[in-house]
């Protein structure tokens, strides 16, 4: 089946403990980006991939990192969590191509206190 | 700046009817528009995908079309049934293919 994984779905954590979400598609996309979606804001992203070792900055990168060792592979790094990065983050992956469709992760709900 | 937004922010409607959502942009140079759903605390599940040459994309019930000219997209969804309660997301990807720009949705809620 094709899909996109998220791991964790939930997590509550403390300012300043490092944390990483992973996320991983089995479709052979080239391209992988994430997102945060907050009440009132929508969906933005946060940093995209085009393909392996090619990364590049969304709209709201400040306070993450990302990296794209492995084709299917996209974690999410938070080297230092504030509260407001308390937020619903989803992973997305697609192929190249005006017929190709964005495929979602299941989201992780973080929440730093 | 891409931005896009959707009319209604919200709709109620009794089973059985017929509805519109719609969907503007500002830039019309755009790689293609998707439709998503989202149920609550869900992740998003693509509905239809309409390339920039194309005028509209069928599947089921659910009908998109694309006038790009004019920045607009309407969701047209035929005999409303409560399972289709959920937001529903139009997002459109730029020329560069880099990027989904989001509008902040449509809550539909279809009442039985």
């Amino acid at each position: 089946e094709a899909q996109v994984t998220q791991n964790p779905r939930y997590l509550i954590t403390v300012t300043g403990k490092k944390l990483t979400v992973t996320c991983s598609q089995n479709m052979n996309h080239e391209y992988m980006s994430w997102y945060r979606q907050d009440p009132g804001l929508g969906l933005r992203q946060i940093y995209y991939s085009m393909n392996v070792e090619v990364t590049d900055k969304g709209d709201v990168p400040e306070g993450y990192k990302v990296s794209r060792k492995e084709k299917r592979n996209f974690p999410l790094i938070l080297e230092s969590p504030s509260p407001n990065q308390t937020s619903l983050y989803f992973c997305a992956s697609s192929s190249y191509g005006q017929n190709t469709e964005a495929f979602f992760g299941q989201g992780t709900r973080l929440t730093v206190v | 700046k891409q931005e896009v937004t959707q009319i209604p922010a919200a709709l109620s409607v009794p089973e059985g009817e017929n509805l519109v959502l719609n969907c503007s942009f500002t830039d019309s140079a755009i790689y293609n528009l998707q439709w998503f759903r989202q149920d609550p605390g869900k992740g998003l599940t693509s509905l239809l995908l309409i390339q920039s040459s194309q005028r509209e994309q069928t599947s089921g019930r659910l009908n998109a079309s694309l006038d790009k000219s004019s920045g607009r997209s309407t969701l047209y969804i035929a005999a409303s049934q409560p399972g289709d309660s959920a937001t529903y997301l139009c997002a459109v990807r730029d020329l560069y293919g880099n990027k989904l720009v989001f509008g902040a949705g449509t809550i539909l809620r279809v009442k039985s």
